[in-house]
């Protein structure tokens, strides 16, 4: 019972460095998310996507990019870290909402970077 | 704009307690789905609950209950006799329709003391 597996769980980095943090669920769910966890903010979606091959901007998508090659993973990219992107990234994953039927995001565990 | 409002930051309360935690949002959409989310303090994101737009049945859960009402853009969570393992960050959020996304509010963090 995996269900969404973030990796890694814990990074620190210097400005300016890059990173890719993968998403990786097991559930056959179209769509999936990244989100930032700040304090006092609650969770902000970055980038989404509804299927293999297609992404989207959610609300605080500057300085991330992203890419869903399989449909089974959801990679976020840092091309150049800075101190403001200092978070929790949880990443999230779902089939589509129906009146009928009960579909929550499922989350990670999330991860915890830290850019010095 | 769509948008959830938690307007409790921080609430504490003495076990055995009752205890309710706000939630107001606001969208346009006809069809869309309320959730709440808890954060336990080893920091996961557990589903609690989900409520489509038409659906303005209160739900009970052992000690959970939840009041959807449409008419105050509102859906509270209440916990019934607190347990100091309740203690969390609590999430409302609001889905848009067909892209599922989620706009959550800033979260209550709810203490429960022994």
């Amino acid at each position: 019972n995996a269900g969404v597996t973030q990796t890694p769980k814990f990074r620190v980095l210097k400005t300016g460095q890059s990173m890719t943090l993968l998403c990786a669920q097991d559930m056959n769910h179209e769509y999936m998310y990244w989100y930032r966890q700040d304090p006092g903010m609650g969770l902000r979606l970055i980038h989404y996507s509804v299927g293999e091959g297609t992404t989207a901007k959610g609300e605080v998508p500057d300085g991330y990019n992203v890419s869903r090659l399989k449909k089974q993973n959801f990679l976020l990219g840092l091309e150049s870290a800075a101190p403001s992107q200092t978070s929790v990234y949880f990443c999230a994953s779902s089939r589509p909402q129906t009146l009928y039927s009960n579909q929550p995001q499922h989350f990670g565990d999330g991860t915890r970077l830290s850019i010095l | 704009a769509q948008k959830v409002t938690q307007a409790q930051t921080e609430i504490s309360v003495v076990e055995k307690e009752d205890v309710t935690l706000d939630c107001v949002y606001e969208t346009r959409d006809t069809t869309y789905y309320l959730f709440w989310y808890k954060q336990p303090p080893s920091g996961e994101l557990v589903f609690l609950i989900r409520r489509n737009s038409f659906d303005e049945q209160n739900e009970i859960s052992g000690r959970y209950s939840w009041n959807f009402q449409k008419s105050t853009s509102s859906f509270n969570f209440t916990i019934t006799a607190s347990q100091v393992v309740d203690s969390a960050v609590y999430f409302c959020a609001l889905s848009e329709e067909n892209t599922d996304k989620l706009i959550f509010g800033t979260g209550t963090r709810l203490q429960v003391f022994p």
